[in-house]
C-alpha cells in the first residue's frame, strides 16, 4: 500500500523545547519534502531532500533543520521551538527529482502547537 | 519568482450548480500545473495535472485547461456535489523538480 506516514498526529510543546517530526514512506521515492500549512498562507516549502544526506532549503527554512539518513525516512527538527512555528506540517514524497511533473504524495500532517 | 494566484478564498454554492475556480500563474519557464484537493482533516492529494500536449485532464468530473497565452489553469465542474466540499490548491512545478509552488487555496462549500 503506497503511503506516507507522519508521527505524531498532534503535538503540544512549550516555547524553547526541541521538536522532532518524523515521516516515512514505503514507495522507495527519492524525493521528500516538508511543507507547513497556515490559514491564508497555503502550503509553504520548508525543505526538500533529493536522497540520503542530500537536502536543500525551501522557501522558509529559518528555524528548521532536517535529517535523512535512510531513503524512506525524513525528519524535521525544530531546535528551541517558537510560538510562530505553531502550524500543520505536511511531509510529502515523489518518485524522483529529475521530472518536473512528478505527483507529490502527502502524509496526513502533524498539528504542532507551541505554547 | 514563480507564483500562483487563486483569487477566491471561499466559494459557496448549491449542489448541482457549476463551479469554476480560478488559477493564474507567473513562471520564468514553462511549468506543469496541478490541482490538489484537501478534504477536512485529510492529506492534500492530486486531483489533476496538466499535460505537455493539448489534452485536457479530467478526474471525478473536474477538468482544467492550461492556457499558456493567459497563464491560467482554471478548474471546472459542471455539477457540484456535496462531497466536493474541500480546500483546493492550484500549484506549479518549479524548475529542476524543486517541489511545487502552491497558491493560497480556495475553500469550496457545497450546500444541499
Amino acid at each position: 500500500d503506497m503511503k506516507v506516514t507522519q508521527m505524531p498526529r498532534y503535538l503540544i510543546k512549550r516555547m524553547g523545547e526541541n521538536v522532532l517530526l518524523e515521516c516515512g514512506q514505503d514507495m522507495s521515492h527519492e524525493t521528500m519534502y516538508w511543507y507547513r500549512q497556515d490559514p491564508g498562507l497555503g502550503l509553504q516549502l520548508i525543505y526538500i531532500s533529493y536522497d540520503v544526506d542530500s537536502n536543500s532549503e525551501g522557501d522558509i527554512p529559518k528555524g528548521y533543520r532536517v535529517s535523512r539518513k535512510k531513503r524512506e525516512h525524513f525528519s524535521l527538527i525544530l531546535d528551541s521551538a517558537k510560538t510562530n512555528q505553531t502550524s500543520v506540517y505536511f511531509c510529502a514524497s515523489s518518485l524522483s527529482w529529475g521530472y518536473s511533473a512528478e505527483t507529490l504524495y502527502f502524509g496526513s500532517g502533524t498539528r504542532l502547537t507551541v505554547l | 519568482g514563480d507564483s500562483v494566484t487563486q483569487t477566491e478564498g471561499l466559494v459557496t454554492l448549491t449542489e448541482g450548480l457549476p463551479v469554476m475556480l480560478n488559477c493564474t500563474y507567473q513562471s520564468t519557464y514553462s511549468p506543469f500545473l496541478f490541482w490538489y484537493v484537501q478534504h477536512l482533516n485529510e492529506a492534500p492529494k492530486l486531483l489533476l495535472k496538466s499535460f505537455t500536449d493539448n489534452k485536457r485532464p479530467e478526474h471525478q468530473g473536474f477538468h482544467a485547461t492550461l492556457h499558456k497565452s493567459s497563464s491560467s489553469f482554471h478548474l471546472q465542474k459542471s455539477s457540484a456535489q456535496l462531497s466536493d466540499s474541500a480546500l483546493y490548491y492550484c500549484a506549479l512545478s518549479r524548475n529542476y523538480a524543486q517541489g511545487l509552488t502552491f497558491g493560497l487555496g480556495t475553500r469550496v462549500s457545497v450546500f444541499p
